[in-house]
């Protein structure tokens, strides 16, 4: 079955633009995470949803916001960029239901550069 | 909050030797969850250990749980050069909540 994928692969933009990034699941996975990884700080937890609902979500601010759609795909979305949001934005879903949790299929990530 | 902390950061080794990566949570989890990512890749599951003092093995990796729930270790026997990459260890506390990522241990493996 296909795998994460998330769209689009590479992006450039401009401080103080915004950005949408997109993730769709495997399929029957309902469960969403959002992760940005940068050399100095590895893997930092964004947001997780699951059936449309975030169910937990990290400390970076408001700029950094998602959503899920009814069919599990995922957005998330940066307003007004910083050069510091340069990073490789990791999207993972899981069958995670409840308390029982399973491993995270990642995507290829997208590769974001604020110039 | 909740910290997952990993140690060493880099680890060089000679094809051969052994390599082993340890985590430490600040909390006690509920399970802790291991990933390899390859250079220019991304992360990989690799394994979940849910039960106290658990270990678990695949092929050369083995994988132990602490007694406390509270670390994790992941031990290379026999280190090859397909091993290289970063290993990650990443936590879920009692609650359910997020899953924490430690920073990763590089390995290199000379040849």
């Amino acid at each position: 079955k296909a795998g994460v994928t998330q769209t689009p692969r590479y992006l450039i933009k401009t401080r103080g633009q915004q950005v949408t990034l997109s993730c769709s699941p495997i399929s029957g996975h309902r469960s969403v995470s959002w992760y940005q990884q940068t050399p100095g700080q590895g893997l930092q937890f964004l947001f997780e949803y699951f059936s449309e609902t975030q169910r937990n979500k990290g400390n970076f601010p408001g700029r950094f916001s998602g959503r899920q759609f009814s069919n599990s795909r995922s957005e998330m979305n940066v307003s007004t960029l910083e050069l510091g949001d340069s990073a490789l934005y990791l999207c993972a879903s899981s069958n995670r239901q409840g308390v029982t949790n399973y491993g995270y299929t990642f995507g290829s990530g997208t590769r974001l550069t604020v110039v | 909050g909740q910290q997952v902390m990993q140690i060493p950061q880099y680890q060089h080794v000679q094809e051969g030797e052994d390599f082993t990566t340890y985590c430490n949570s600040s909390t006690t989890l509920s399970n802790i969850q291991w990933y390899k990512q390859r250079p220019g890749g991304h992360p990989v599951f690799l394994i979940q250990l849910v039960k106290s003092g658990e270990v678990k093995k695949q092929k050369r990796l083995t994988f132990q749980f602490g007694e406390a729930k509270k670390n994790s270790s992941l031990h290379i026997t026999a280190t090859q050069t397909t091993d290289v990459g970063t290993y990650f260890c990443a936590g879920r506390d009692n609650q359910g909540g997020k899953l924490i990522f430690g920073q990763g241990t590089e390995l290199s493996v000379k040849p």
